[in-house]
């Protein structure tokens, strides 16, 4: 079955990188996503990537897509501490854009 | 622009009583989406709709849940009997068509005691 899997803990120093990591099992989804959630609050779109790309950047945010490996990572520049929060990878599955969410990641951002 | 509206933010009860969430999509957002949210499942999708009509409930989880989307804004979600293992997070999410990304509400904090 479907199954998106990451790490559960990222511990980064403000203004460096983040790099979020997420594998995802279905070869046939058409879009990946990533959310943010700040604690009491509810998920909120970053960014997403169409499959037939390798790659996409938004200001401080890079998505990267290895179809090959169905590997999607997310990269933060310049890690501010209101980037603390626990982000969701998700992919989408089935033909009617059904969501397949990890776990999520917490990241925690130290001065 | 409103976002996704769901209310109570915040319900606390106890078992066996009827527990009803509201949601209010985005307008003109065609598909509409009940997750549920717990430390040991994770965010789980109970329910979707498209253009009012529920297409997949294989997420609800037991008879005692059921929802219902009467027209394009307004949804419900209801527990009856509510039970103390339905506490969680409760959230809706709407989405302009099946490629289009899914935008969720601030969620609803259920407490069944």
């Amino acid at each position: 079955g479907e199954d998106v899997e990451q790490s559960l803990f990222l511990s980064v120093r403000e203004g460096d990188s983040s790099v979020i990591n997420c594998t995802y099992t279905d070869s046939s989804s058409t879009y990946l996503y990533w959310y943010k959630q700040e604690p009491g609050a509810g998920l909120q779109l970053l960014t997403y990537i169409f499959s037939n790309m390798d790659m996409k950047q938004d200001q401080r945010l890079t998505v990267l897509l290895n179809k090959k490996d169905k590997h999607l990572s997310l990269r933060i520049a310049d890690t501010q501490t209101g980037d603390s929060a626990i982000y969701f990878c998700a992919e989408s599955i089935g033909s009617w854009g059904k969501l397949q969410f990890g776990a999520g990641t917490q990241v925690v951002v130290t001065p | 622009d409103a976002g996704v509206i769901q209310s109570p933010r915040h319900e606390v009860t106890e078992m066996g009583q009827e527990v009803t969430l509201r949601c209010k999509p985005i307008s003109g957002h065609d598909y509409l989406f009940w997750y549920r949210q717990t430390m040991m499942r994770g965010l789980e999708l109970l329910i979707y709709f498209n253009n009012n009509v529920p297409i997949d409930d294989s997420g609800m989880p037991e008879d005692r849940f059921s929802a219902k989307m009467p027209n394009a804004s307004f949804s419900t979600l209801k527990i009856q009997p509510s039970e103390p293992r339905d506490s969680a997070v409760y959230f809706c999410a709407s989405s302009p068509d099946r490629n289009q990304p899914q935008h969720f509400g601030d969620g609803t904090r259920l407490s069944i005691l």
